[in-house]
């Protein structure tokens, strides 16, 4: 069981360029989070979705692009990558009752923008 | 709004001291808590959690925390340090009712010395 599987796990981007962060669940999980971590600031939410064919803004959105597409996938778009976007992404999914599970989280995507 | 402080950026301790991590909540509506840890380049794993009922709650690797509704706080604990819980620890908090969206501490770091 693989539970929450992100791609790529790094990369480096110029300034301007896009690109697309993939993350998939198996656990046949209703809710898919997308998280940045920062030093000093924890985590913070960027967007999320409580179902297929749903996207919500969450605390730090500008600048990013998801879709869920499909249930089991939640994909995290950078239209032109800023260096102000260097950072740790998380991808993490729940069930419909999420507090009282908790959040299944992926290994993370290193992104640098140079 | 909900939200989480956890005092101290870094704590440090020797191997087989006291682990003591704080934090505190606001929650205008009874809370859930959660203890996420975070080893070097991996994802979040859930520690433990609060929802109702025993207020001392016990996780994974001896750790256990205790629900302080008089002093809004959720401390983290374990009786003796070991090497390998060097790591980073986040403090959570969601509703218990509605979307259980998950509102993360800015985290901290526990050293472990010989």
């Amino acid at each position: 069981n693989a539970g929450v599987t992100q791609t790529p796990k790094f990369r480096v981007l110029k300034t301007g360029q896009s690109m697309t962060l993939l993350c998939a669940q198996d656990m046949n999980h209703e809710y898919m989070y997308w998280y940045r971590q920062d030093p000093g600031m924890g985590l913070r939410l960027i967007h999320y979705s409580v179902g297929e064919g749903t996207t919500a803004k969450g605390e730090v959105p500008d600048g990013y692009n998801v879709s869920r597409l499909k249930k089991q996938n939640f994909l995290l778009g950078l239209e032109s990558a800023a260096p102000s976007q260097t950072s740790v992404y998380f991808c993490a999914s729940s069930r419909l009752q999420a507090a009282n599970y908790g959040y299944t989280f992926g290994s993370g995507t290193r992104l640098t923008v140079v | 709004a909900q939200s989480v402080t956890q005092l101290g950026s870094h704590v440090s301790v020797s191997e087989g001291a006291l682990v003591l991590l704080r934090c505190n909540y606001s929650s205008s509506v009874p809370p859930y808590l959660f203890w996420y840890v975070q080893y070097p380049n991996q994802g979040l794993q859930l520690l433990l959690k609060y929802t109702t009922g025993a207020t001392l709650v016990k996780g994974i690797n001896g750790f256990e925390a205790e629900f302080k509704k008089s002093e809004t706080s959720f401390h983290l604990t374990k009786p003796s340090a070991h090497m390998s819980d060097a790591a980073e620890y986040f403090c959570a908090v969601s509703q218990n009712t509605g979307f259980q969206k998950l509102v993360f501490g800015t985290g901290t770091r526990l050293l472990v010395s010989p």
